[in-house]
């Protein structure tokens, strides 16, 4: 499978306790995108990496909210203190960044802080 | 601000039939589109883009058209199926930064009657 692959599935931790999804992107693919996902909601935009530069952070990102992407391949997002309000639906996407491209979509980690 | 969003939550439509959903946006800068399809539990799945120098675009049986006077998008499908069933989101980029970074609409949940 050459798509882009996120680890866990589904993650269900305690408030407070800290959480770290993973990533990985189609390999030939530079930019690498992740998004949050509510219920009823479309994807809100939360960070990008152009290999591993970080180039862009959203304001969603709080400092509990860390993201890298060391080798420019894989990356990790991980939610420090986790809140009842970071529960939700956390996509990758990943494109090649020739212009304007389509993002190739993960299934997405589905968060449940209880 | 930049604003993406579908004119109905809900599409009910009878198996045969053609589906047509909307989207409008507010950001004159946007200049390239896609339209994702998102099934129960999973990723986003890309259906069909459009850039700002266009204004119709057709695929296996499914048609964007992009009215840039009024900000319109939409995206028709033709022969509905079952299989379509699905939510349905439109999504925008421009050209500011390139970074490719999607901004979403809520969606449009598709429902296709046997």
């Amino acid at each position: 499978d050459t798509g882009v692959s996120q680890d866990p599935r589904h993650k269900i931790t305690k408030r407070g306790q800290n959480v770290t999804f993973r990533c990985d992107p189609i390999s030939e693919h530079n930019r690498l995108y992740w998004y949050r996902q509510t219920l009823g909601q479309g994807p809100e935009f939360l960070t990008y990496f152009q290999n591993e530069a970080q180039l862009e952070k959203s304001r969603l990102l709080s400092d509990r909210f860390s993201a890298e992407r060391p080798k420019g391949s894989f990356s990790t997002l991980e939610i420090q203190r986790t809140e009842q309000g970071d529960s939700a639906m956390y996509l990758c996407a990943s494109s090649s960044g020739q212009g304007h491209t389509e993002a190739f979509f993960g299934q997405g980690t589905r968060l449940t802080v209880v | 601000g930049e604003s993406v969003g579908l004119h109905l939550p809900t599409l009910s439509v009878q198996e045969g039939d053609n589906s047509i959903i909307n989207c409008a946006y507010s950001n004159s800068a946007s200049d390239y589109f896609i339209w994702y399809k998102q099934e129960s539990g999973k990723g986003p799945q890309f259906i069909i883009d459009i850039r700002s120098n266009m204004d119709k675009r057709q695929g296996q049986r499914v048609t964007v058209l992009l009215n840039k006077t009024v900000k319109h998008l939409s995206l028709q499908i033709a022969a509905t199926q079952p299989g379509d069933s699905a939510v349905y989101f439109c999504a925008e980029t421009h050209g500011s930064g390139n970074t490719g970074k999607l901004i979403f609409g809520q969606g449009t949940t598709l429902q296709v009657k046997p």
